[in-house]
């Protein structure tokens, strides 16, 4: 069964580094998301990206954050100047049109 | 602004005891109606999507169904397998993006 798949699982980092985490959304979609969810909070949107540019972002996605698809297959989200409260579960999805989303496994960012 | 509201926020039911989780919305221009399933320290699960009102969907011992406003996700004869964050959200306008309401976390005991 096809499925998206994130990578790291976990990642640490120290506060003011970059990080880049990396989702391999489900190949034939067209549409990918990424959505973060703070400890006990609610899933909230991030960006989307259709087309090869950004569809629609939040109000959350500033300048710290870029998202890329480097190749045919990889969706990159680049945390630039981590903040402690950059820490959650970051999950990528992907979708076709008028067809369920799939979320991957998430990657758990903790910064220090 | 565009409202996905879920209830209740916890739910603790008695393994065979059945009961329903509520997904209440607001949004202009519904798309589709998603259910998710939430482990901890796990991404969402899809379960279900509805379009319409009228629409019903049923998986095992789960059934999903939607109204104008509101959507239901009844849960018949529960598991201690079925302990779990049931995730309601909503694609409305485009498919740019998808709302998620806070979650009904359900705890089923032996």
């Amino acid at each position: 069964e096809p499925e998206v798949t994130q990578t790291p699982s976990h990642q640490v980092t120290q506060m003011g580094q970059e990080v880049i985490l990396r989702c391999v959304p489900i190949s034939n979609h067209l549409y990918f998301y990424w959505y973060r969810q703070i400890l006990g909070q609610k899933v909230e949107f991030l960006v989307s990206f259709y087309n090869n540019e950004i569809s629609e972002k939040s109000e959350i996605f500033d300048d710290q954050f870029s998202v890329e698809r480097p190749d045919g297959s990889n969706f990159t989200l680049k945390i630039r100047s981590t903040k402690l409260e950059d820490s959650a579960m970051y999950f990528c999805a992907s979708t076709m049109t008028e067809i369920e989303a799939f979320f991957g496994q998430g990657t758990r960012l903790t910064v220090v | 602004e565009d409202q996905v509201t879920q209830s209740p926020e916890a739910l603790r039911l008695q393994e065979g005891e059945s009961s329903s989780l509520n997904c209440s919305y607001t949004v202009s221009g519904l798309r589709g109606l998603f259910w998710y399933r939430q482990d901890p320290g796990k991404g969402p699960e899809f379960l279900f999507t509805l379009y319409s009102a009228g629409e019903e969907k049923e998986k095992e011992r789960l059934k999903a169904t939607l109204t104008k406003k509101e959507s239901f996700l009844h849960i018949t004869a529960p598991k201690p397998e079925d302990s779990a964050t049931y995730l309601c959200a909503v694609q409305a306008g485009n498919f740019n993006k998808f709302y998620f309401g806070s979650g009904t976390k359900l705890n089923v005991k032996p």
